[in-house]
């Protein structure tokens, strides 16, 4: 099946400070990517929608401000985590539309302090 | 609330045996339907999907049964093997190609020696 990378796959950092998760589709093309996050033992939370080249699309309760968003190309979607607190430490899942299915990153571990 | 959801929280089946997971979704005109089996610390796996079109589709050790009267979809896993221990999600797709996946749940899958 397709490959979908993330990177990093884990990351602690210090309240306050901001972190970049880096989401490829390595073997094919992805317009649309998705965010989610996954809390323990709990199922998939969609977060937003990203599209290439255009403003990401927002699951209600999400702030735009807070999880930025951003599409450069066709095979890499970015979420940044901006002045990150304890209560955002979790699981960030990417995913990548191919023709017909979805395809899931391994997942990046975010543990602030 | 969630539009699918599973029959089962837990699962645990013995080596050799076959194991079913169910899974319940709501919206009758979802059209694509997708499991995914997602191992502790990783993101989902891709394992099987199926078109509103079919009632059952095979894969590799693994059955997906399809039934829209009743709104109901199954995973069957022949042969239980260890490496198949994880939390399995069905998702349904809403709004065509270009719709979003719903999540259930999951269903653990424990398999003892």
């Amino acid at each position: 099946g397709a490959v979908v990378s993330q990177h990093p796959s884990r990351v602690i950092c210090k309240s306050g400070t901001s972190v970049k998760i880096e989401c490829r589709s390595l073997d094919f093309q992805a317009t649309t990517m998705f965010w989610y996050r996954q809390f323990p033992k709990k199922s998939l939370m969609l977060m937003a929608t990203s599209n290439e080249g255009s403003k990401a699309t927002y699951e209600q309760g999400v702030e735009k401000d807070k999880f930025l968003i951003n599409h450069a190309s066709l095979t890499l979607s970015t979420l940044t985590v901006t002045s990150a607190h304890p209560e955002d430490s979790s699981f960030y899942i990417c995913s990548a539309r191919s023709p017909g299915t979805q395809y899931f990153g391994p997942g990046t571990r975010l543990l602030v302090l | 609330g969630e539009s699918v959801g599973l029959h089962l929280p837990t699962l645990s089946v013995q080596e050799g045996d076959n194991s079913i997971i169910n899974c319940a979704y709501s919206n009758s005109a979802s059209d694509y339907f997708i499991w995914y089996k997602q191992e502790s610390g990783k993101g989902p796996q891709f394992i099987i999907d199926i078109r509103s079109n079919m009632d059952k589709r095979q894969g590799q050790r693994v059955t997906v049964l399809l039934n829209k009267t009743v709104k109901h979809l199954s995973l069957q896993i022949a042969a239980t093997q260890p490496g198949d221990s994880a939390v399995y999600f069905c998702a349904e797709r809403d709004g065509g190609s270009q719709g979003n996946l719903i999540f259930g749940k999951g269903t653990k899958l424990s398999v003892k020696p």
